[in-house]
């Protein structure tokens, strides 16, 4: 398995505004996900994350409302630009370790806009 | 149109009986299916999976059944103990390392 961090664990902003949320795995990973959780909902998968290119993002999600850094192997940011009150959520990353299809995540960071 | 359904948002089940968490898919190009559980402000922890070659896996008091006709899985859990309150969240993965997540079931242990 992998110890994962998230910063910060929860925060409340003013809509307009902008968050940056870190990932810093213990180990070096090739794959990394965010994901959102909106209240009652499932985890959505927003983007993959690979280091040494662009990540790729799903359906319904776009670059310019969530950029993704990958400086490296062990971390990875994402931000939340110009957050409304429906960006109210909790937003974990994952990683895989390449062994298997399991996934293991961070704590989540939880946003409230306001 | 959700691919992974958990059609009960919550289950109370007493100490020492077996919970019961059911699960169905829609995709049948799913070829791997999990289960995770989930605390209060921890992320998803990891619990049990099993391949579409399998119909059943077991870990310890963790059961997962599949039936693959019926696009169907469970979760067993006997006998059930306190600490197993949380959400469970069922996923299926189609070899794309993308992981399709449930919208999770409550679980309640009671004394």
């Amino acid at each position: 398995s992998a110890v994962i961090s998230q910063k910060p664990s929860r925060d409340i902003c003013q809509r307009g505004t902008s968050l940056t949320i870190q990932c810093q795995v213990d180990s070096q990973v090739t794959m990394m996900f965010w994901y959102r959780q909106q209240p009652g909902q499932s985890l959505t998968l927003i983007a993959t994350a690979n280091q040494g290119s662009e990540a790729t993002y799903e359906s319904g999600f776009v670059i310019d409302k969530f950029p993704i850094s990958r400086p490296n192997l062990t971390f990875s940011t994402l931000t939340v630009s110009n957050m409304s009150p429906e960006d109210s959520s909790i937003y974990l990353c994952s990683v895989d370790l390449g062994q298997s299809y399991e996934q293991y995540f961070g704590p989540g960071t939880r946003l409230t806009v306001t | 149109d959700q691919q992974v359904k958990q059609n009960s948002p919550s289950l109370s089940v007493q100490e020492g009986r077996i919970s019961i968490l059911n699960c169905d898919y829609t995709n049948s190009m799913f070829d791997y299916f999990l289960w995770y559980k989930k605390y209060p402000a921890e992320g998803p922890t990891f619990l049990i999976s099993i391949s579409s070659i399998k119909d059943k896996n077991e870990d310890g008091r963790f059961t997962v059944f599949l039936n693959k006709s019926a696009k169907h899985l469970s979760l067993h859990i006997v006998p059930s103990q306190p600490g197993d309150s949380a959400v469970y969240f069922c996923a299926a993965s189609d070899r794309d390392d993308k992981i399709i997540f449930g919208k999770g079931t409550r679980l309640h242990i009671l004394p």
